[in-house]
């Protein structure tokens, strides 16, 4: 089955820093590629995906590139905020399959 | 409705009780499932259902854990003789089948066994 690896947390940013939280992941054949966002006291929300090779998904100032060649799909934003103080989970999903692989997700805290 | 509702959101058993967690999934959503997310940790894949398919139980971790759905509908998750260990976020999410759509997600019924 599938596995997904992300960055350990927490990442600790100031606000309008640069983000970065890594992700790879291993799967056979051409995965759908995630991230969740969890926000404190909430249920996990879909945040972007990417369903092909070099596909960019984008939500609220975050961006991810599906990267085939290096299986990977990592999570950006130019500048964050306080209010993206959240857990962020990648995941994988496939067209002939149904459940999602999530990684252990990353715990982002953004201090003003 | 309007979302995946799930209830209740908060339980606390004493160890050795029977426990059972609802989940309303999206009117129309074909495919359901339940997740585990213990303390600081990622998501642990307990079971799915789809449509009236017979259900994937490979992520049950013992067989203390089961769970129902009828049809499209209401899903119970159910835990006999809970143990400590149980102790968990369990988080269910609905689908329109293939799992590259995504999920929507509930807001989790926290489980705390004393």
């Amino acid at each position: 089955g599938d596995s997904v690896t992300q960055m350990e947390g927490p990442v600790t940013l100031s606000e309008e820093a640069f983000l970065t939280i890594n992700c790879t992941y291993t799967a056979t054949g051409y995965p759908s590629l995630f991230w969740y966002v969890q926000y404190p006291g909430e249920g996990l929300q879909l945040l972007l995906k990417a369903t092909k090779a070099d596909d960019k998904g984008s939500n609220k100032g975050f961006e991810a590139t599906y990267r085939k060649e290096t299986t990977s799909f990592h999570l950006e934003k130019g500048s964050v905020q306080v209010s993206d103080s959240a857990v962020y989970f990648c995941g994988t999903g496939h067209n002939a399959g149904n459940m999602l692989t999530f990684g252990g997700g990353t715990r982002l805290m953004v201090k003003p | 409705g309007a979302g995946v509702s799930q209830s209740p959101s908060n339980k606390v058993t004493e160890k050795g009780k029977d426990v059972e967690l609802r989940c309303d999934p999206i009117s129309g959503h074909t495919a359901l499932y339940w997740y585990r997310q213990r303390l600081g940790q990622g998501l642990e894949f307990l079971i799915y259902f789809q449509g009236n398919s017979a259900p994937d139980k490979s992520g049950l971790p013992s067989d203390r854990f089961s769970a129902e759905r009828t049809g499209e509908s209401v899903s119970t998750l159910t835990i006999q003789r809970t143990q400590q260990e149980d102790s968990a976020v369990y988080l269910c999410a609905s689908s329109l089948g293939q799992g590259s759509n995504g999920y929507t997600f509930g807001s989790g019924t926290r489980l705390t066994v004393v």
